[in-house]
């Protein structure tokens, strides 16, 4: 069993969708949750990240985390066609520039 | 500043070569950390140079080696080149003294064994 799983999708919504992105994991030691948006050919940018657990908003992006359940979440409002990209999960335990450990990453394809 | 920047972009090699790949880290970051990611999987953690030294490794084998310089660039080097090792490398760069999220990853290395 993978220590993080990610649905691979394809996902594919119309432009102005609420967009669902979730991992699950299994290593109780894991402390800070991150979101990484990835475009094609380029190397993973953060978009978001949370500390233990708690929900996190940033403009049309919400983080939500679930230590009790060990499920994260990314919700995208309003998603745009320039959202379209592969989106990483990634965790990480509680010290100092530790490894990251990414799920499969999801495509998601948005049209308008 | 210019960010993470890494090279070669992009290189094609046979079976059984050799490959050095090269990242220049943030200005300000001393720790630089290499993943591996290929088609179709999130990146996986190779190891992690700090002060010049191995600091943390992944599941990786031997063929993988690294270094690091005083200038806190680094190296990734990959011995005995197998059609598996085909990927996008990523080099992340970050301080010592940061948060896990503050690492900022490089626009990658791809490699292509044939």
């Amino acid at each position: 069993q993978k220590e993080v799983e990610q649905d691979p999708g394809p996902l594919s919504v119309p432009e102005g969708a609420i967009v669902s992105l979730n991992c699950t994991y299994s290593n109780s030691a894991f402390q800070y949750f991150m979101w990484y948006r990835q475009y094609s050919r380029k190397g993973p940018e953060l978009l978001m990240y949370t500390y233990s657990s708690g929900n996190k908003e940033d403009g049309r992006f919400t983080a939500q985390v679930d230590k009790s359940s060990k499920y994260i979440s990314l919700f995208i409002r309003d998603s745009q066609p320039s959202d379209s990209a592969t989106y990483l999960c990634a965790m990480s335990g509680g010290y100092n520039t530790d490894k990251l450990i990414f799920g499969t990453g999801t495509r998601l394809q948005v049209f308008p | 500043d210019a960010g993470v920047t890494q090279s070669p972009t992009h290189l094609i090699k046979t079976r059984g070569q050799q490959v050095t790949l090269r990242c220049s880290p943030k200005s300000g970051h001393d720790t630089v950390s290499w993943y591996q990611q290929a088609l179709g999987q999130g990146p996986q953690f190779i190891f992690q140079y700090y002060e010049e030294e191995e600091r943390q490794r992944g599941n990786f084998p031997d063929r993988f080696s690294g270094h690091q310089f005083p200038n806190y660039s680094s190296e990734l080097n990959v011995n005995a080149l197998l059609l598996g090792d085909s990927a996008l490398y990523l080099c992340a760069s970050s301080r010592t003294d940061g948060t896990p999220y503050e690492q900022y990853f490089g626009p990658g290395t791809r490699l292509t064994v044939t």
